[in-house]
């Protein structure tokens, strides 16, 4: 049983570049989400999706798109890195209804130089 | 306003003590979730526990429990025995609203030390 797999561990991008983090779950839950973890600030929610074709924005979503064509997929796209978005990041995904049981995956380090 | 608050950005206690570890809230839904997760240095989030705002009883799980005062709106962990293990960024958070929309916001974190 994978749970919340996340790829690519580490990246690096140069300003402007596109790239896409990946984030995959094999235990059909509805609700995904994408955070970020930046030292001092805590983890803050990026997009959110209840289910396929479902997704809203959280409380950093700008320069980010998802889009959640099925159960198990959740990618985040980032269009044109820069510095700012330089942070780990993090996919976690639950049940629709059961809070307690929210996976994360491992995390991506991502580096905008 | 912050919702989720962590007033201690670093916590040091010996091997075996307990150690408490504060958390507030600040919500006006009556129904609301407060959870606690513990990032080792490897970086994955751990759940430890979590507490749920009609409860009546104080949640415990293991080593683990949780001080929850509903009118003051802190939700504490109580780490007992503390082991070389437990050193880590713990994290409180809160969901808000029984809704599967809901959405978990994170505290900045306490960085705990367990020295032997």
């Amino acid at each position: 049983n994978a749970g919340v797999t996340q790829t690519p561990k580490f990246q690096v991008l140069k300003t402007g570049q596109s790239m896409t983090l990946q984030c995959a779950q094999d235990m059909n839950h509805e609700y995904m989400s994408w955070y970020r973890q930046d030292p001092g600030m805590g983890l803050r929610l990026i997009h959110y999706s209840v289910g396929a074709g479902i997704t809203d924005q959280g409380e950093v979503p700008n320069g980010y798109n998802v889009s959640r064509s099925t159960t198990e997929d959740f990618p985040l796209r980032l269009l044109s890195a820069a510095p700012s978005q330089t942070s780990v990041y993090f996919c976690a995904s639950r049940p629709q209804t059961d809070w307690e049981k929210l996976f994360f995956g491992s995390g991506t380090q991502l580096s905008v130089l | 306003a912050q919702k989720i608050t962590q007033t201690q950005p670093g916590m040091f206690v010996q091997e075996k003590e307990a150690v408490t570890l504060d958390c507030t809230y600040d919500t006006s839904d009556p129904s609301y979730g407060l959870f606690w997760y513990k990032q080792p240095s490897s970086g994955e989030m751990i759940f430890l526990i979590y507490q749920g705002s009609y409860d009546q009883q104080n949640a415990t799980e293991g080593r683990y429990s949780l001080n929850f005062q509903k009118a003051r709106k802190s939700a504490n962990l109580v780490i007992s025995a503390s082991q070389l293990g437990d050193s880590a960024m713990y994290f409180c958070a809160m969901r808000e609203g029984v809704s599967g929309y809901s959405t978990l916001t994170f505290g900045k974190g306490t960085m705990l030390l367990v020295s032997p």
